[in-house]
């Protein structure tokens, strides 16, 4: 079945460095690929989304580029700040039809001043 | 607009009892998923409801169950409870249902503690 893995962390970071949260998946078909991120004690919010290859999704700065060769989904984002410490998820979508979201097992990123 | 609401936020519950979790989708959203979050096992899909119908369910044995009603509001169900039931049991909804958004919209919760 579809599957998605990335980099478990937890990520300790300064303020102002640049982060990269790796995300690799497998898939039949082409699947749309997502970040979402939960801050402490709140629900997921969607971050950013690509639905086709080479689809660059962005949003508050972070980035994420849909690469279908190497099958991966990078988030990048060049100046993290302590409001962006919060668990990022990888995610792809299961199948057409459905709402079901394949999620990566998240990755703790604390940002530090 | 008022967001995804999930009731009760917090329960504990023991070993052998059942538990009823409910949530209030986004006004004009059709589609509700449920997603159990652990430590361990990170987001697992229970279930999908698009009007009234469960359209999709994961790999969770039968004492897991939902259902939706007319307005979009869900409800899960969980028998006999175990001490691997402790989770985080998210709610979802979203507008299209046609899967291909992907926008889904979480509520906070509800924690579920087994004893």
């Amino acid at each position: 079945g579809n599957s998605v893995t990335q980099m478990e962390g937890p990520v300790t970071l300064s303020e102002e460095a640049f982060l990269t949260i790796n995300c690799t998946y497998t898939a039949t078909g082409y699947p749309s690929l997502f970040w979402y991120v939960q801050y402490p004690g709140e629900g997921l919010q969607l971050l950013l989304k690509a639905t086709k290859a080479d689809d660059k999704g962005s949003n508050k700065g972070f980035e994420a580029t849909y690469r279908k060769e190497t099958t991966s989904f990078h988030l990048e984002k060049g100046s993290v700040q302590v409001s962006d410490s919060a668990v990022y998820f990888c995610a792809l979508s299961d199948q057409g039809g459905s709402e079901k979201l394949v999620f990566g097992k998240g990755t703790k990123l604390t940002v530090n001043p | 607009k008022a967001g995804v609401t999930q009731t009760p936020r917090y329960l504990i519950k023991t070993r052998g009892q059942q538990v009823t979790l409910s949530c209030s989708p986004i006004s004009g959203h059709r589609s509700v998923s449920w997603y159990q979050q652990t430590p361990g096992q990170g987001l697992q899909f229970l279930f999908e409801y698009f009007s009234e119908t469960q359209r999709n369910k994961g790999n969770f044995p039968g004492r897991f169950s939902g259902r939706q009603f007319s307005n979009s509001r869900s409800e899960m169900n969980v028998s006999t409870l175990e001490l691997g039931d402790s989770a985080l049991y998210l709610c979802a909804s979203s507008m299209a249902g046609t899967g291909i958004n992907g926008e889904l919209f979480f509520g906070e919760g509800s924690r579920l503690t087994v004893l």
